[in-house]
């Protein structure tokens, strides 16, 4: 089972608002990634996590929180964010992040409108 | 610094035709190289995966061999379906260094 699951698939939101994306796995995985996707561009990386804690967050404006209760969750809390911040948020794990050979499982993204 | 360098799309191919998408890469040492597909509103799945030279990567009937000497990943499918309409993304993973995608080619095909 290579499954990660996201919710919720879509989200609409103010610049207000608070709101939390959440990723699972069951795979083992130790290492866990966001990436911010926009229409018809490659995946960006925001932020990775390995063994619970934060390895890599590539300059990601602090209106992104993520967090990693343990090892089968990631949450990505959002706030005060911006219309451009819309896109499409994806969740990824692999085995470790260690090593160049790791494979990355990506779920099925959140896309994300705000207003 | 590490790069992939993907052919340009859309690709428009008729259905049963034969299918090239073109990857070449920079990177030192040995990287792994990986193949995505991105359906329309989905997320990325693995197609395939090459992890040394001279190594071939196959799934669902499309083919890639990991070509150290011209630096290239060629994606190949033999006889292309409708339901293979999508998006695709060559990308490369070099050692403790986050995951570097090409740009994506987007192929179309009819029927």
């Amino acid at each position: 089972d290579t499954e990660v699951t996201q919710t919720p698939k879509h989200l609409v939101m103010g610049m207000t608002n608070k709101k939390s994306l959440k990723c699972e796995q069951h795979m083992g995985h130790r290492a866990m990634y966001w990436y911010k996707q926009k229409a018809k561009k490659p995946p960006e990386l925001m932020f990775v996590y390995s063994y619970e804690k934060l390895s890599i967050n590539e300059s990601v404006p602090s209106r992104f929180s993520p967090e990693c209760p343990n090892s089968s969750l990631l949450n990505l809390h959002l706030h005060a964010l911006q219309p451009e911040d819309s896109a499409l948020y994806l969740c990824a794990s692999s085995q470790d992040w260690s090593g160049s050979r790791e494979t990355q499982y990506f779920g099925p993204g959140t896309r994300l409108l705000v207003l | 610094g590490n790069s992939v360098t993907q052919m340009e799309g859309p690709v428009t191919l008729s259905e049963e035709a034969f299918l090239t998408i073109n990857c070449t890469y920079t990177a030192t040492g040995y990287p792994s190289l990986f193949w995505y597909v991105q359906y329309p509103g989905e997320g990325l799945q693995l197609l395939l995966k090459a992890t040394k030279a001279d190594d071939k990567g196959s799934n669902k009937g499309f083919e890639a061999t990991y070509r150290k000497e011209t630096t290239s990943f060629h994606l190949e499918k033999g006889s292309v379906q409708v339901s293979d309409s999508a998006v695709y993304f060559c990308a490369l993973s070099r050692g403790n260094t986050p995951l570097v995608f090409g740009k994506g080619t987007r192929l179309s095909v009819i029927a």
